[in-house]
């Protein structure tokens, strides 16, 4: 499938060491959050997410971490493998008029080294 | 994949053409998303639902309508292709506000 990252921000880790993914998010007002993984030519598909009532959520070798104070977010990935290699995005889920928006950002490379 | 059917997967087209790609879900979610993606640029949103007949528009509206006349089908029409809309869209579904949104496997639209 075509590359989507070609301009993205990228890290390179090397296999068994521990990965960190930022993501500043725009709106004040947004209450969940949400961490996707896509590979190449595919849809992206949900890791984890977390609620603004939350400071951090943990799942099988991730690890999400929230600051609302200055607008973050971080993806840890333990035990960074092959198969993690993929590009990641940040989703906010924040209000529009009666719905709900879910923006994405811009997206991070993570390219797993042997 | 989560219940999701994207038609068409891969779709060339000439400028000035209408186009319409379909989006259909059997998870009776109340939310569905057109998003496209392009190198550099992330997944930017088009249009969304919240409901039948219930429409918004995202950030990349211009020169795309949307229709959603039941609770399983979101069509995004470009009314007439033009170059810029060469793209990747894909369509998402999500059951509320607070749960993830689940995405269909893309459609690659090429205009010429």
């Amino acid at each position: 499938g075509e590359s989507v990252g070609l301009h993205l921000p990228t890290l390179s880790v090397q296999e068994g060491d521990n990965s960190i993914i930022n993501c500043a998010y725009s709106n004040s007002a947004s209450d969940y959050f949400i961490w996707y993984k896509q590979e190449s030519g595919k849809g992206p598909q949900f890791i984890i997410d977390i609620r603004s009532n939350m400071d951090k959520r943990q799942g099988q070798r991730v690890t999400v971490l929230l600051n609302k104070t200055v607008k973050h977010l971080s993806l840890q990935i333990a035990a960074t493998q092959p198969g993690d290699s993929a590009v990641y995005f940040c989703a906010e889920s924040r209000p529009s008029g009666s719905a709900r928006q879910l923006t994405f950002g811009s997206g991070t490379q993570l390219t797993v080294l042997p | 994949d989560a219940g999701i059917t994207q038609s068409p997967r891969h779709k060339v087209t000439e400028t000035g053409t209408p186009v319409t790609l379909r989006c259909h879900q059997t998870e009776n979610h109340r939310y569905m998303y057109w998003y496209r993606q392009d190198p550099g640029h992330g997944l930017r949103l088009i249009h969304y639902s919240y409901g039948v007949k219930d429409t918004d528009k995202g950030e990349v509206s211009d020169g795309y309508s949307v229709s959603r006349s039941k609770t399983e089908d979101f069509l995004l029409t470009l009314e007439s292709a033009t170059s810029s809309q060469t793209s990747v869209y894909f369509c998402a579904i999500r059951r509320d506000v607070n749960t993830e949104a689940f995405f269909g496997q893309g459609t690659r639209l090429t205009v010429v």
